[in-house]
């Protein structure tokens, strides 16, 4: 069966200090790689999404980037951190258009 | 933005069905309904989705009219851990493969 992982589940970071967040899938090869944010009492925003090795698109003009250095793992990323980065960040992936996208448990990012 | 609109907020009596309506008016032929519900400081989980005929799993039933401009979807029998935050989405066909947009969603509040 196919499993998500995604690490950590909270993290305290400090103002222009750097963030990764790694999201890993096990038990599928070549899926669609997807991170989303949401802030607090808000919906899910759509940040970056990746069809294969190396294929990063963004969605939102922001002051985060991502990588996909192998076909099951997905980074998130920023250099330096601005306390609007704060929220939910939730890692999902699927097989192909209109099939289900299953997500991990999140991570909770508080900069302060 | 998404392009479902969706009460902000229902309650249901335990045990009594839960029926969560979902306007997508503007919904084309290829796109897929999609359901999915939060809870609290969770991921977001599957629940079922659907093209034009109706849909019944084991979590719940789908219904989609015949102009396909609104479904709703049915809890048959709620229960105090069905209290969530239920999505409706249609599948974006101007952004990635398989890319889902998330909309505010209802808050169902299932009480004793």
């Amino acid at each position: 069966s196919q499993t998500i992982h995604q690490w950590p589940a909270t993290l305290v970071q400090p103002v222009g200090s750097p963030l990764s967040l790694e999201c890993t899938v096990e038990g599928t090869s070549n899926p669609n790689l997807y991170w989303y944010r949401q802030a607090a009492g808000r919906g899910l925003q759509l940040l970056f999404y990746s069809v294969g090795i190396g294929q990063i698109s963004s969605e939102v003009p922001q002051n985060l980037s991502a990588s996909r250095p192998q076909d099951r793992q997905f980074i998130l990323s920023s250099k330096k951190l601005l306390l609007s980065d704060s929220g939910f960040y939730l890692c999902a992936w699927n097989r192909a258009r209109n099939t289900e996208a299953f997500f991990g448990q999140g991570t909770r990012l508080t900069v302060v | 933005d998404a392009k479902t609109t969706q009460p902000p907020s229902m309650d249901c009596a335990e045990g009594r069905a839960a029926n969560l309506p979902c306007n997508h008016s503007t919904i084309s032929g290829n796109e897929y309904v999609y359901w999915y519900r939060q809870i609290h400081s969770q991921g977001p989980q599957y629940i079922i989705h659907g093209l034009k005929n109706n849909e019944t799993n084991e979590m719940a039933s789908l219904i989609i009219t015949e102009d396909r401009k609104s479904s709703t979807l049915i809890l048959p029998h709620a229960t105090l851990r069905d209290t969530a935050v239920y999505y409706c989405i249609v599948r974006d066909p101007g952004g990635s493969q398989g890319n889902l947009i998330f909309g505010k969603g209802t808050k169902l509040s299932v009480k004793p």
